[in-house]
């Protein structure tokens, strides 16, 4: 049972490129998230999925866009990156009953120059 | 006013010590209350939830909620080394979306 695995670990891109990231769960989960984490900021919803074939926003999803390509897979784009969006990016899954919590992958972490 | 506020820290305890970590919050409907560890360069784990007033005890961490005051603590008792880390406390919101603090950095010195 892997859990939430995410690629690539680390990655560089040059402003107004364009990559990526790429999330799986094997905990036969409904939701899946993307957050990102700035130093002093905490962890920031990008965006979610509540169930296969559903996407939606969270607080920060300006620059990015999301597929869940199937109940396991939930990927996160950035058409043209830019500094800004230097950060570390977890994925995250939970299961469907209440009071259930997010698991995370271990994170990619991203360096727009 | 942020959904969930947290120390930034840095708290530095002794080995041996209570850690005591607060946070509040300010959706009142908020049911659902996580405490996540996250050490340096790696994901957060969960480490204790809690659902109703009062305290919950794991070991030698006890999470507190009091809802009527909108704040929810983790205490660390016998403070080890290997204790130190950055502590996210979250809360699922009306929304339920988990909304996470900015994180309490926790240092404790053998």
């Amino acid at each position: 049972n892997a859990g939430v695995t995410q690629t690539p670990k680390f990655q560089v891109l040059k402003t107004g490129q364009s990559m990526t990231l790429q999330c799986a769960q094997d905990m036969n989960h409904n939701s899946m998230y993307w957050y990102r984490q700035d130093p002093g900021m905490g962890l920031r919803l990008i965006y979610y999925s509540a169930s296969e074939g559903t996407t939606d926003k969270g607080e920060v999803p300006n620059g990015y866009n999301v597929s869940r390509l199937n109940k396991r897979e939930f990927s996160l784009r950035l058409e043209s990156a830019a500094p800004s969006q230097t950060s570390v990016y977890f994925c995250a899954s939970r299961g469907s009953l209440a009071f259930e919590t997010q698991y995370f992958g271990p994170g990619t972490r991203l360096l727009v120059l | 006013q942020k959904e969930v506020e947290q120390n930034s820290g840095p708290l530095s305890v002794p080995e041996g010590a209570i850690a005591s970590l607060n946070c509040t919050y300010s959706d009142r409907v908020s049911q659902s209350f996580f405490w996540y560890r996250q050490y340096s360069g790696k994901s957060p784990e969960l480490i204790m939830s809690i659902y109703s007033n009062g305290d919950k005890e794991d070991g030698r961490f006890t999470a507190q909620l009091n809802k009527a005051s909108q704040y929810v603590s983790l205490l660390i008792r016998d403070s080890q080394p290997s204790d130190s880390a950055t502590y996210l406390c979250a809360v699922k919101n009306q929304g339920g979306k988990l909304i996470f603090g900015q994180g309490t950095e926790l240092s404790v010195k053998p």
